[in-house]
């Protein structure tokens, strides 16, 4: 098993420009979660999915769209770059909810915005 | 609304000491209480997680938290760092119950140093 996969792992956007972070689990899990992660703040959660068809926004989903046509996949779409935006994105996977379950993390993607 | 407070943004210790890092939560009920690590360039991984019973919760390299509902709190112990525990460390929360929405809190970390 590969785990929760991320691709790019490093990328540099220009504001304006529009990317899309892949984010791909093998485990057959229901749950998947795109979290930013900034210096001193800790991870705050984006957008979550609890299936295929079925996403809903977390803390901080301004500027982000996500869909998940697929269980094994969960792309986080950003549409017009901004250098508030300019974190490390962890995308993670849980079987059950993950209050009750552990959530499995991907290495991240560190995106630049300039 | 739920919280974690982690007090302590950085903590260094020799290698072999003891070590103790602190986690505060706000919630109206017992949560669900979780440490992660976070070596660096890597993902968070799961050291433990408390959900009903035992207070004292073993977990993985050698790392325990005590879930102390006075106090709010879940510490995570370790009687002797090796030097390969410098990462940083995260202390979550999730909510119970119907209000469960799948959501997990984290905190805002400890980044730990480990002396030679």
């Amino acid at each position: 098993n590969a785990g929760v996969t991320q691709t790019p792992k490093f990328r540099i956007l220009k504001i304006g420009q529009s990317m899309t972070l892949q984010c791909t689990q093998d485990m057959n899990h229901n749950y998947m979660y795109w979290y930013r992660q900034d210096p001193g703040m800790g991870l705050k959660l984006i957008y979550y999915s609890v299936g295929a068809g079925i996403t809903d926004k977390g803390e901080v989903p301004n500027g982000y769209n996500v869909s998940r046509s697929t269980t094994e996949d969960f792309p986080l779409r950003l549409e017009l770059a901004a250098p508030s935006q300019t974190s490390v994105y962890f995308c993670a996977s849980s079987f059950q909810t993950p209050s009750t379950d552990t959530q499995y993390f991907g290495p991240g993607t560190r995106l630049t915005v300039l | 609304a739920q919280s974690v407070t982690q007090p302590d943004i950085h903590i260094t210790v020799s290698e072999g000491a003891s070590l103790e890092l602190r986690c505060n939560y706000s919630y109206g009920a017992t949560p669900y209480l979780f440490w992660y690590v976070q070596s660096p360039g890597q993902g968070l991984q799961l050291l433990l997680k408390y959900f009903s019973g035992d207070t004292l919760v073993q977990g993985i390299k050698g790392f325990e938290a005590e879930f102390k509902r006075s106090q709010s709190s879940f510490n995570l112990r370790k009687p002797s760092v090796h030097w390969s525990d410098a990462a940083e460390y995260f202390c979550a929360v999730g909510a119970r119950g119907s209000s469960n929405t799948g959501k997990l809190i984290f905190g805002q970390g400890t980044t730990l140093q480990v002396k030679p």
